[in-house]
């Protein structure tokens, strides 16, 4: 029944390493985000696909990469993780205009 | 002019109490303003949405009013319950597919 799935659920890596997240959808839309929100704060977009458009936030770090190599899945890239990137990751789905539903989120913790 | 903001920053509700969070807004070219309920560790999920070409929408307990001319709107939640305790957040989207979200609010109801 899952509409946005986010996977691996929470991710532990080490300074430095490289790290991908994923994202899938069931509801077919065609603009999929990706968000990062840390503690107390409201989530802060990084990209956004529509379809395979990509569009960058001017804001967005180089070190955060993206894939969507077809509708269903989207990927994250973090390259060279950094204390600082240690938050929750964000995914989430539209249909052009209409409404944004979001993944249960993917906890990374940075060592 | 791409601001959401939101207040109080966090709201303490006695079971029972109503519950009213408020959002302003400047740009006039925004025309959907949902409002997100999130719970911790877990992704935002839609509470409820409103146009502008109406002023006030109810889905059971959650209510939203909207003044256009005001550039304002609000949650208002009837009978607060312990399990609506969470972080509410407003956003409005334009003539882009991007959400601009509130700061946050969190409420929390005791019995």
């Amino acid at each position: 029944d899952a509409m946005v799935i986010q996977n691996p659920r929470y991710q532990v890596t080490q300074f430095g390493k490289p790290v991908t997240l994923s994202c899938s959808q069931t509801l077919n839309h065609n603009v999929m985000y990706w968000y990062q929100q840390k503690s107390s704060q409201a989530p802060k977009l990084l990209f956004h696909y529509y379809d395979k458009d990509f569009n960058n936030e001017a804001d967005t770090p180089d070190n955060f990469q993206s894939r969507r190599p077809n509708t269903s899945f989207c990927f994250l890239d973090i390259r060279s993780p950094g204390l600082g990137d240690a938050a929750m990751y964000l995914c989430a789905t539209s249909g052009a205009q209409e409404t944004q539903y979001f993944g249960p989120g993917t906890r990374l913790l940075v060592l | 002019q791409q601001q959401v903001k939101q207040s109080p920053q966090s709201l303490i509700v006695q079971k029972g109490g109503i519950s009213i969070i408020n959002c302003a807004y400047e740009n006039t070219a925004f025309d959907y303003f949902p409002w997100y309920q999130q719970f911790p560790g877990k992704g935002p999920a839609l509470l409820i949405a409103i146009r502008p070409d109406v002023s006030e929408k109810k889905e059971g307990r959650f209510t939203i009013s909207f003044n256009k001319s005001a550039k304002q709107f609000s949650l208002h939640i009837m009978d607060s319950q312990p399990g609506d305790s969470a972080t509410y957040f407003c956003a409005a989207r334009g003539n882009t597919d991007k959400l601009i979200f509130g700061t946050g609010t969190r409420l929390q109801v005791f019995p």
